[in-house]
C-alpha cells in the first residue's frame, strides 16, 4: 500500500463538466506536486506545494486549478479541459530534495 | 536541449542476467541530485536509487546499482540477476539544486522487457 493516495483512479468527463483529483499523503512530507504523464512525453511537472504554499507554477492552462488546504491534502480541480488533456496524473510528496513518493495516479479521459 | 536524455526506448534481457539502462544528463549547476524511478503497468512510480552530485561512491540498492561517470556527465542504471517482476518502464531524472523540494525533469523513459 503506497503512503501517497489518489481518488478517483479513473475519471472520464466531458469539455464541460468541472471535477477534482484527490491527493492525500499520510507520509509527514512538507512538498507535494502534481505530475502529468502523456503517451510518449516525459513527466511534465505541473505544480509544486511546500508547506502549504504554492511555490512552483509550471505555466499550467487555468483549467488547471490546484489547492492545497493542508500539508497533507492536494487538490487539481477541472473545467472546460479539451481532449489533449487526457493523460495520467501523478501526485507525489517529499520531505525535502530528496526522492519523490508518487501514487498510483488518476488516469483521466476527455471526450 | 534535453536535461535528462534516454536513449534507449526498449531494451530487452533475459532472466538472471544483468542490464545496464543508460541515462545522460545536462546541467551547469554543482549541486544536483540523480534519481532512477520504476513504473510498473499499474501506474505508480516506485523510486529505486539516488546519486548526489557530490558522492564520490556510486550508489547501490540491492540489485540496482547506479554507474556515476561526472566527467562524462551520465548515471546509468545497472540491474543485476534481472526478474520477470522488472519488465517496466524506467525513468532516469534530476533534481537541479537545492531548494528544499525536489523539482525533478524526467526523461522519456526506458521500456525494459525480461524474458524467461
Amino acid at each position: 500500500e503506497t503512503g501517497v493516495t489518489q481518488t478517483p483512479r479513473h475519471l472520464v468527463m466531458g469539455m464541460t463538466n468541472k471535477k477534482s483529483l484527490k491527493c492525500e499523503q499520510h507520509l509527514g512530507h512538507n512538498a507535494m506536486y502534481w505530475y502529468k504523464q502523456s503517451a510518449k512525453k516525459p513527466l511534465e511537472l505541473m505544480f509544486v506545494y511546500n508547506f502549504k504554499e504554492q511555490t512552483e507554477n509550471n505555466s499550467v492552462p487555468s483549467r488547471f486549478s490546484p489547492e492545497c488546504p493542508n500539508s497533507s491534502h492536494l487538490f487539481l480541480h477541472l473545467h472546460t479541459l479539451q481532449p489533449e488533456d487526457s493523460a495520467l496524473y501523478l501526485c507525489a510528496s517529499s520531505p525535502s530534495s530528496r526522492e519523490l513518493f508518487f501514487g498510483e495516479g488518476s488516469r483521466l479521459t476527455v471526450l | 536541449a534535453q536535461k535528462i536524455t534516454q536513449t534507449q526506448p526498449g531494451m530487452f534481457v533475459q532472466e538472471k542476467e544483468a542490464v545496464t539502462l543508460d541515462c545522460t544528463y545536462d546541467t551547469s549547476d554543482q549541486s544536483y541530485g540523480l534519481f532512477w524511478y520504476k513504473q510498473p503497468s499499474s501506474g505508480e512510480m516506485i523510486f529505486l536509487i539516488y546519486q548526489g552530485s557530490y558522492d564520490e561512491q556510486n550508489a547501490t540498492e540491492g540489485r540496482y546499482s547506479l554507474n556515476f561517470q561526472k566527467a562524462r556527465k551520465s548515471a546509468n542504471l545497472v540491474i543485476s540477476a534481472s526478474q520477470l517482476g522488472d519488465s517496466a518502464m524506467y525513468f532516469c531524472a534530476m533534481r537541479e539544486g537545492y531548494s528544499g523540494y525536489s523539482t525533478l525533469t524526467f526523461g522519456k523513459g526506458t521500456m525494459l522487457l525480461v524474458s524467461p
